[in-house]
């Protein structure tokens, strides 16, 4: 297993346009989490699975986002008519089950001009 | 909400020199983790470590559950530990801290 997987790496979009990332998880792992990070900070929480069930979302996370992950597998964000805002490393994280070890990928790093 | 606290917020170090990092927790401790985010953003698993002792080469960890904080120790650092250390605590998600920004200078 590779570990975890975010697609794509940098994405640069005008603002008003929407954008849509792709995280697999390791196989066999339940939990899914996404996770915001700006500049000199730590990473914030924006949502998390539990196989196909979106468990919970922070008030970050507002109407313009959404996250799914149909079939518990991969997971998907989508930010509609993006705003500058957004721009930020959005990381990507899996975990066997409830409070055990987890695993980022690489992170998609967005910029909205 | 739960807190989590890191300290020092910045360190500079010779290389070869020892260093020790903190990290403070407001709850009790399902699940503690360090990463070492390297310079692209992606954060690297250091330690998983709930509780107690645990080492891996010239880094070691230690928490103490019943006090409610971890240790990070870099022993004889190097250049290529510079970066950002986060501890992560977990309950149900993770809650991070703001991190410690390490500098080794050759």
């Amino acid at each position: 297993d590779t570990g975890v997987s975010q697609d794509p790496r940098h994405k640069i979009t005008k603002r008003g346009q929407n954008v849509t990332f792709r995280c697999d998880p390791i196989s066999e792992h339940n939990r899914l989490y996404w996770y915001r990070q700006t500049l000199g900070q730590g990473p914030e929480f924006l949502t998390y699975f539990q196989n196909e069930a979106q468990l919970e979302k922070s008030r970050l996370l507002s109407d313009r986002f959404s996250a799914e992950r149909p079939k518990g597998s991969f997971s998907t964000l989508e930010i509609q008519r993006t705003e500058q805002g957004d721009s930020a490393m959005y990381l990507c994280a899996s975990s066997l089950d409830q409070n055990t070890e987890a695993f980022f990928g690489q992170g998609t790093r967005l910029t909205v001009v | 909400g739960i807190q989590v606290e890191q300290s020092p917020p910045d360190l500079i170090l010779q290389e070869g020199a020892n260093s020790t990092l903190r990290c403070n927790f407001s709850d009790s401790v399902n699940n503690l983790q360090w990463f070492h985010q390297n310079p692209w953003g992606q954060l690297i698993n250091l330690f998983y470590i709930p509780s107690g002792t645990k080492q891996n080469g010239r880094l070691s960890a230690t928490t103490v559950a019943t006090e409610r904080y971890s240790l990070l120790y870099i022993s004889s650092s190097q250049t290529t530990d510079s970066g950002v250390y986060f501890c992560a605590l977990a309950f149900n998600k993770f809650y991070f801290g703001s991190g410690t920004k390490l500098n080794v200078k050759p």
